[in-house]
């Protein structure tokens, strides 16, 4: 079982409207991170999220962190073809190291 | 600044070769992540170094390996390529040493592996 479960797993929309992605699991962790992973390049950060109930805007991004700490959501208003991409979050593992653990990710394709 | 450089970027092997990876990380960064990504497992940890140190390990088997260099350049190496090693291998750089762990981590664009 995966420590970290994202749905959907691909979406496909119309330009401008909205969605909203899912990154959920039965732990309580210290901070989250979202990137965005296009194609042919390497996962960018987007933002990390470390208070429970925490939310940060990113322009059209909303990204809000559960209040027990075990989950998050990723909101996109009016979404644009340049918002297509693999959206990831990810965890710290155990030990003060820079291992991530990420979930599996949600493809998100938006046509224009 | 110049980003995290992997190379070679792709590469064609057939199974029971050795393969070799590089990674330069963003200059002053002293940690050096490895991941390896699949359509079927996500992204998976493989290894961390940090000061020319494994500081922590994926649950691979022992023909992943790595190491890194006085000037945090770090390579990875896989033998006895076996079909399912094919894949996109990331490498991160970041300025974190210590403290807490939510440090941003920067990724090449990795180099993709493909076993024939």
């Amino acid at each position: 079982t995966q420590l970290l479960e994202q749905s959907p797993q691909f979406l496909s929309i119309q330009e401008g409207e909205n969605l909203t992605v899912y990154c959920n699991s039965s732990s309580v962790f210290s901070s989250l991170q979202w990137y965005r992973q296009e194609p042919g390049e390497g996962p960018v950060l987007l933002v990390t999220v470390v208070t429970g109930g925490e939310v940060k805007k990113l322009k059209r991004l909303t990204f809000q962190f559960g209040d027990a700490r075990k989950d998050s959501s990723l909101h996109i208003t009016a979404a644009q073809p340049g918002d297509t991409g693999l959206y990831l979050c990810a965890v710290p593992g155990s030990g003060n190291t820079g291992k991530l653990i990420f979930g599996q990710g949600t493809t998100l394709q938006v046509k224009p | 600044k110049a980003g995290v450089t992997q190379t070679p970027r792709y590469l064609i092997k057939t199974r029971g070769q050795q393969v070799t990876l590089s990674c330069s990380p963003i200059s002053g960064h002293r940690s050096v992540s490895w991941y390896q990504q699949t359509p079927g497992q996500g992204l998976q940890f493989l290894f961390e170094y940090f000061s020319e140190t494994q500081r922590n390990k994926g649950n691979f088997p022992g023909r992943f390996s790595g190491r890194q260099f006085s000037n945090s350049r770090s390579e990875m190496n896989v033998s006895t390529l076996e079909l399912g090693d094919s894949a996109l291998y990331l490498c991160a750089s970041s300025s974190r040493g210590g403290g807490t762990n939510t440090g941003e981590l920067f990724f090449g664009e990795g180099s993709r592996l493909t076993v024939l």
